[in-house]
């Protein structure tokens, strides 16, 4: 483990209905990252929290909707989905200043 | 808006040869270059990293050479190795510490 734990998995949902994706950081890291990677699009940043602050949304169908308890926490809630969603969603966090990220493993998510 | 284009996309060599991978960049007030490379099913790990004020980096087989002029950076693996095999994305810091990547490159070693 790198100190990025992402639950769950593998997440099969229908259009209809409503998961979350869980994301937990070790590292005392202070910034969080949501991505996208699929075949079309590797690597897609979705949203970036700092300090508990979301500071980034990149254009992102509200279907998606990120939220940060604490520093520690990251979740991506998600409803109504469309097949075109099915991916590998990773997180990421970095303690800032221009330094690496760490990710997780990530959710690979099928919508059907 | 801020951008990363990677090359090549696939790159095919024979084991012990060299593989080069080149980077561009947009935002020249980027400062941080990272590599990351993904095994197949696996995480994107770091696997070297440069900051602006050099201008090449080393560890072992691994080397990464940085043109902030021309906003060019480059990826260099030497004597590869079957297990070398992966996707390869590079990345340039932007804002907020995100970092935004290039397409990938899809890197076969050959016995």
């Amino acid at each position: 483990e790198t100190g990025v734990t992402q639950t769950p998995r593998h997440l099969v949902m229908g259009m209809t209905n409503k998961k979350s994706l869980k994301c937990e950081q070790h590292l005392g890291h202070n910034a969080m990252y949501w991505y996208k990677q699929s075949a079309k699009k590797p690597l897609e940043l979705m949203f970036v929290y700092s300090l508990e602050e979301r500071v980034e949304n990149n254009s992102v169908p509200s279907r998606f909707s990120p939220e940060c308890p604490n520093s520690s926490h990251l979740f991506l809630h998600l409803h109504t989905l469309q097949p075109e969603d099915s991916a590998l969603y990773l997180c990421a966090s970095s303690p800032g200043q221009g330094r690496g990220y760490t990710f997780g493993s990530g959710t690979r998510l099928t919508v059907v | 808006g801020e951008n990363v284009e990677q090359h090549p996309s696939t790159l095919s060599v024979q084991e012990g040869d060299s593989a080069v991978i080149k980077c561009t960049y947009s935002d020249s007030a980027s400062n941080y270059f990272p590599w990351y490379k993904q095994e197949l099913g696996k995480r994107p790990q770091l696997i070297i990293d440069i900051r602006s004020n050099v201008g090449e980096k080393k560890d072992q087989r691994i080397a990464v050479t940085l043109n902030k002029t021309a906003k060019h950076f480059s990826l260099h693996i030497t004597e590869t190795q079957p297990e070398d095999s992966a996707v390869y994305f590079c990345a340039a810091v932007g804002g907020y510490n995100k970092l935004i990547f290039g397409a990938g490159t899809r890197l076969a070693v050959h016995p």
